[in-house]
């Protein structure tokens, strides 16, 4: 059974730092997806990486998946309150039509 | 596309009850999954359907979980009877079956039994 570890678990920054989390699995990713889950809400998509090495911004998120594919960083770049949330990782498994979720980061950012 | 649609959002129950969660997928989605989720367990996925017919239980916790997908517009999680370690939010998600464009989730049941 895959794990997928995403550290930390928690962080908590003001308003304009820059933070990195990770997401490392135990086994190489098919391909990687990056979901922030809002507070009241469902997690939604920010992103979808394939290739070892590839990296992706979206606006002041930078997404990269390793070259071996068994790890992912997302960094953020003068971290907003509206950042605030869980951030997790999900591996498009194989042949299974199916996500398999990393443990989430949870992230809270202060004015 | 209004998304997917859950109801009710917020359902608070007496032990013993029974619970019936409702979901409305993307229309041309064929998968669709329902999650649970707990700050101690994070997301767990409980069942999903492919083209209606269910794939994968092994996530259902109990036999007092069961969870239905009569057509391609509609599926149903029941609980019956509830017990208080059942409260949690309760997602469901559908995608396309090469989940290239990934979940698109609801907003979540938030489900308390006391």
């Amino acid at each position: 059974t895959q794990l997928l570890e995403q550290s930390p678990q928690f962080l908590s920054i003001q308003e304009g730092e820059n933070l990195t989390v990770y997401c490392n699995s135990s086994s190489v990713f098919s391909s990687l997806q990056w979901y922030r889950q809002e507070p009241g809400e469902g997690p939604v998509l920010l992103v979808t990486v394939v290739t070892g090495g590839e990296v992706k911004k979206l606006k002041r998120l930078t997404f990269q998946f390793g070259d071996a594919r068994k790890d992912s960083s997302l960094h953020i770049t003068a971290a907003q309150p509206g950042d605030t949330g869980l951030y997790l990782c999900a591996d498009v498994g194989g042949t299974a039509s199916k996500l398999t979720f990393g443990t989430g980061t949870r992230l809270q950012v202060t004015l | 596309d209004a998304g997917v649609i859950q109801s009710p959002r917020h359902e608070v129950t007496e032990m013993g009850q029974e619970v019936t969660l409702r979901c409305k997928p993307i229309s041309g989605h064929n998968s669709l999954f329902w999650y649970r989720q707990t700050m101690m367990r994070g997301l767990e996925l409980l069942i999903y359907f492919n083209n209606n017919v269910p794939i994968d239980d092994s996530g259902m916790p109990e036999d007092r979980f069961s969870a239905k997908m009569p057509n391609a517009s509609f599926s149903t999680l029941k609980i019956q009877p509830s017990e208080p370690r059942d409260s949690a939010v309760y997602f469901c998600a559908s995608s396309s079956v090469t989940l290239r464009g990934g979940y698109t989730f609801g907003s979540g049941t938030r489900l308390t039994v006391v």
